[in-house]
């Protein structure tokens, strides 16, 4: 099936650097997201993103944090400063329409594990 | 505010059993829920999804039950396998890019 690549797979900074985390989507996919999960509990959702732009934010998308794709590469997720409770897994999804739908299926990457130090 | 809630946290079963898993919600504009089942190591996957103007969706061993009146839902493994052991979350959404997943429930399938 189609396949969401996410780089790295694991990631230790000390707090307060910047980190990135790079996300491949699928390729004709046009709406892409970010969630956060500890101890392999709840998904929890972070940002969508569509056509260059923010769609919708959680609150626990903080000042901090910001995505991007420029030019159709990678879509990344920028935390600067890191701080301690931003380490979890984060995930990258992408649908090639609405995601709440039910026509169109969120697929996910095998996430990036971010330890914060 | 959880939006998602899901019953209980973790499920054990012997083979062969059928393996319940509850999930409730508050907000009355979803109204498409997915359910995805997760593996250690690895990100969600689309299991099976319902939308509000049904009460049933079957696919093989794998059904939802949808009651909107109680904001419930219920998904039922009959014949549960080993190589179901993972953690299912229960999903909704109003319809937008917004999907709220609920806490989850962990599966475990004894042999």
């Amino acid at each position: 099936g189609p396949k969401v690549l996410q780089i790295p797979s694991h990631q230790i900074i000390d707090m307060g650097q910047m980190v990135t985390l790079n996300c491949d989507p699928v390729s004709n996919h046009l709406y892409f997201y970010w969630y956060k999960q500890i101890l392999g509990q709840q998904m929890e959702f972070l940002v969508n993103f569509y056509n260059g732009k923010v769609m919708e934010k959680s609150k626990l998308f903080k000042d901090q944090f910001s995505v991007e794709r420029p030019d159709g590469s990678y879509f990344t997720l920028k935390i600067q400063p890191t701080a301690l409770e931003d380490s979890a897994v984060y995930f990258c999804a992408s649908s090639y329409g609405l995601g709440g739908s039910s026509a169109e299926t969120l697929y996910f990457g095998s996430g990036t594990r971010l330890t914060v130090l | 505010q959880q939006q998602v809630r899901q019953s209980p946290q973790s499920l054990t079963v012997w083979e062969g059993e059928t393996a319940i898993l509850n999930c409730s919600y508050e907000d009355s504009t979803f109204n498409y829920f997915p359910w995805y089942q997760q593996f250690p190591g690895e990100g969600p996957a689309l299991l099976i999804s319902i939308r509000s103007v049904s009460d049933k969706k079957e696919d093989g061993r794998f059904t939802i039950f949808f009651n909107k009146r109680e904001k419930k839902l219920s998904l039922h493994i009959t014949d549960s396998q080993p190589g179901d052991s993972a953690t299912y979350f229960c999903a909704a959404s109003p319809n937008t890019n917004k999907v709220v997943f609920g806490t989850g429930t962990r599966l475990q399938v004894l042999p």
